[in-house]
C-alpha cells in the first residue's frame, strides 16, 4: 500500500528549461510535504516543502505547487541546470501525536542534458 | 558544520553477527529518525525518537532491531543476528521538533552482509 507515489521514474530535460516532478498521495491526513534530492552515497537533501494550508511555496528555482483536491503535488525546476540531475523524492507526513514521519516514495532520476 | 552524522559510512558483517549503526543529531536538534532504503526503493520509516525514550517504533522489524537515544551521546540502531535481507543502506534525521519541520538526514551507513 504506497501511500506516497511517484509515477515518473525517469525523466530527461535539456539545460535551460523547465523540469517538472509529480508527485501523487492517498492519505488525507497528511498536511506537510517536502521534496528532497539525492545524489549517490549521500544522504538526502531538503530542498523545499509546503503546508497543506498553502498551494505554492516558491524558492530561487524551485516552486513547489499542491493539488489537495487531487492528492497531487509538482515540484517546477527553472531553468534546470546539469548539476540539478539526481534522483528527487517526494514525502509526506500528518501532524500526530506520535511524531511527523516522513512517508517517502519511489523517486524520480532527473537527468539534465547540456 | 555540525550536520547529522552517521557512522560507520560502510558496514560488512556476516551473517549471524551484530551491527551497530550510530547516529549523532545536528546541533540543537532533540528529535531522531531512523530509514532504511533497499536498492532502487524509496526511504521507508524504521523508528523515532527523542532523547531516552522511543516514540514511534511502528516500522521496525518486531525481531533482531532495536533503537536507542541516551541522555549522552549518539543514537545507536542495533540489528543483532543479521541475514542477507538487512543489506541496505540505513538513513539517520534528525529535527528541532516534530510539527512542520523539514528533517535533515545524514549521509546513511551502507552496511552489507556476506
Amino acid at each position: 500500500d504506497q501511500q506516497v507515489k511517484q509515477n515518473s521514474p525517469s525523466l530527461s530535460v535539456q539545460e535551460g528549461r523547465i523540469s517538472i516532478l509529480n508527485c501523487d498521495y492517498t492519505n488525507s491526513m497528511f498536511d506537510y510535504f517536502l521534496w528532497y534530492k539525492k545524489y549517490p552515497a549521500e544522504g538526502p537533501t531538503f530542498l523545499i516543502s509546503i503546508s497543506s494550508i498553502k498551494d505554492k511555496n516558491e524558492d530561487g528555482r524551485f516552486t513547489v505547487f499542491l493539488n489537495k483536491s487531487a492528492k497531487h503535488l509538482s515540484l517546477h525546476i527553472v531553468p534546470s541546470q546539469p548539476g540539478d540531475s539526481a534522483v528527487y523524492f517526494c514525502a509526506a507526513s500528518s501532524n500526530n501525536n506520535a511524531g511527523n514521519m516522513l512517508t517517502f516514495g519511489g523517486g524520480t532520476r532527473l537527468m539534465v542534458k547540456p | 558544520n555540525a550536520g547529522v552524522m552517521q557512522n560507520p559510512r560502510h558496514l560488512v558483517r556476516r551473517r549471524g553477527q551484530e551491527a551497530r549503526l550510530r547516529c549523532s543529531p545536528m546541533k540543537g536538534h532533540s528529535h531522531v529518525y531512523w530509514y532504511r532504503q533497499l536498492p532502487e526503493e524509496g526511504l521507508k520509516f524504521m523508528v523515532y525518537l527523542q532523547k531516552e525514550n522511543i516514540i514511534d517504533e511502528s516500522g521496525m522489524p518486531k525481531e533482531r532491531f532495536s533503537a536507542e537515544f541516551p541522555k549522552e551521546g549518539p543514537s545507536i540502531l542495533r540489528i543483532q543476528q543479521v541475514v542477507r535481507g538487512d543489506s541496505a543502506a540505513y538513513f539517520c534525521a534528525s529535527s528541532p521538533k516534530f510539527v512542520h519541520q523539514p528533517q535533515h538526514f545524514g549521509d546513511g551507513t551502507r552496511l552489507s552482509i556476506l
